[in-house]
């Protein structure tokens, strides 16, 4: 059974410690690795797709690697605003999306 | 990037009416969208896929008759609660997949449902 797991459920850090966020998956073929930032209240905002092995894509602070098993989203020197839930999906084929159950981040000033 | 336009944002509405909510992609055209339905602190959970003229597909557990889906044109896609309750309150979702080199799949902003 595709299945996607997200670790840790809840992260705090300071101003400026980097950390990354952890995206572990089980499926027999992967046709992309789909990170979002979600806001309170609002829709999943797209940050990276990716596809495979060794693939790495970077957006500011941000930075998504993936492997065989596993994707990390890495978080450079975070600010407050990066506070956010941040949601790990893939792709297994048909186009349906199935989500982690994501990592609260928040970062303190 | 791609816009996906959800509306409205948030409804409030008596328990038995109904309400419908709209998922618009802006700038591409979307023969398939999704729903999600996503309940406090929890992840998003697959409704329906609606695809553009033909019958959406429901997930297992999501009754059909209660939650209509219309894929009118391949912009356009529409929700509709029937018969709402209070425990069909809740954050609704709808997402369209925008093809190409790299298929991207983009949100709308959410419905927040709230069944009084």
């Amino acid at each position: 059974e595709d299945q996607v797991t997200q670790s840790p459920e809840a992260l705090r850090l300071q101003e400026g410690e980097s950390s990354s966020l952890n995206c572990s998956y089980t499926v027999s073929g992967l046709r992309g690795l789909f990170w979002y930032r979600q806001d309170p209240g609002k829709g999943p905002e797209f940050l990276f797709t990716l596809y495979s092995a060794g693939e790495e894509k970077e957006k500011e602070r941000l930075k998504a690697t993936l492997t065989k098993k596993e994707s990390f989203l890495h978080i450079t020197a975070p600010k407050p605003e990066d506070s956010a839930t941040y949601l790990c999906a893939m792709n297994s084929g048909y186009s349906t999306l199935t989500f982690g159950k994501g990592t609260m981040l928040l970062v303190s000033p | 990037g791609a816009v996906v336009s959800q509306h409205p944002s948030w409804v409030i509405c008596k328990s038995g009416t109904s309400v419908k909510i709209e998922c618009r992609s802006l700038d591409f055209q979307a023969t398939t969208m999704f729903w999600y339905r996503q309940f406090p602190k929890q992840s998003l959970m697959l409704m329906a896929t609606s695809n553009e003229g033909s019958k959406a597909t429901y997930e297992q557990g999501v009754e059909k008759d209660k939650f209509l889906i219309n894929h009118a044109s391949l912009t356009l896609s529409t929700l509709t609660v029937t018969s709402a309750h209070p425990e069909d309150s809740s954050f609704y979702i709808c997402s369209a997949y925008r093809a190409g080199l790299n298929t991207e799949a983009f949100f709308g902003q959410g419905t927040r449902l709230t069944v009084v």
